[in-house]
């Protein structure tokens, strides 16, 4: 059975830094490509960043690019989001999302997390 | 990169047909044949519904469907039941920033 598990979000201050991770089973996770996607509370969804199975390509969305990176453990299953100089409009709900081929977003993610929030408040 | 474009909200009567469209750009809807379809219940992660415009993942059921035609790509349900009501996206690959999300649909069951 595939389970992604999110963790890593909290409260924090603008300015601050968090560390998100998801750790993968149930699938070989060095054969697919892996991406973030958010949502803040009552709208829709955006997505945030996603990286191919081996770890070489990292694509990111304009509103996150720099102050965002995205990077994996194959070796681990492991999924990770660091998030640096957040902002309110950072709030939402983090997704990690297991994509259905080796490239970024192209076939449609097929199973998702249950979610890590993050709250950017003083 | 701009969102594509959804209507906000939608309904239809069990066992009607409804039709979600999702509007974009021929840098994403219109330039690729990866436009996926997701539904959301209301606290529940996302679920894949339909991938490269008109594949259904095993398990989901033959009701929906997708096509596309030129910048907008549709969702169909057909044969509405009230597990139905919840919302949808549409996302499309594109060249500039790897993926896009449409603004969702909400679908109420009447």
């Amino acid at each position: 059975e595939v389970q992604l598990l999110e963790s890593g979000g909290g409260l924090v201050q603008p300015g601050g830094s968090l560390r998100l991770s998801c750790a993968a089973s149930g699938f070989t996770f060095s054969s697919h490509g892996m991406s973030w996607v958010r949502q803040p509370p009552g709208k829709g969804l955006e997505w945030v960043s996603g990286i191919g199975a081996s770890g070489y390509s990292k694509y990111y969305a304009d509103s996150v690019k720099g102050r965002f990176t995205i990077s994996r453990d194959n070796s681990k299953s492991t999924l990770f989001l660091q998030v640096n100089s957040l902002r309110a409009e950072d709030t939402a709900v983090y997704y990690c999302a297991k994509d259905r081929a080796a490239i970024v977003g192209a076939r449609g993610y097929d199973y998702w997390g249950q979610g890590t929030l993050v709250t950017v408040s003083s | 990169q701009s969102a594509l474009t959804q209507p906000a909200s939608v309904s239809g009567s069990p066992g009607q047909s409804i039709t979600i469209s999702c509007t974009g750009t021929s840098s994403d809807v219109g330039g690729f044949d990866y436009v996926s379809w997701y539904q959301q219940h209301p606290g529940k992660a996302p679920e894949l519904m339909i991938y490269e415009v008109t594949n259904r993942p095993s398990g989901v059921s033959n009701r929906f469907s997708g096509s596309k035609s030129g910048n907008t790509a549709s969702l169909t349900i057909s044969g509405l039941q009230a597990e139905d009501e919840a919302d949808y996206y549409c996302s499309s690959y594109t060249s500039s920033t790897s993926l896009v999300f449409g603004g969702g649909t909400k679908l109420t069951v009447l």
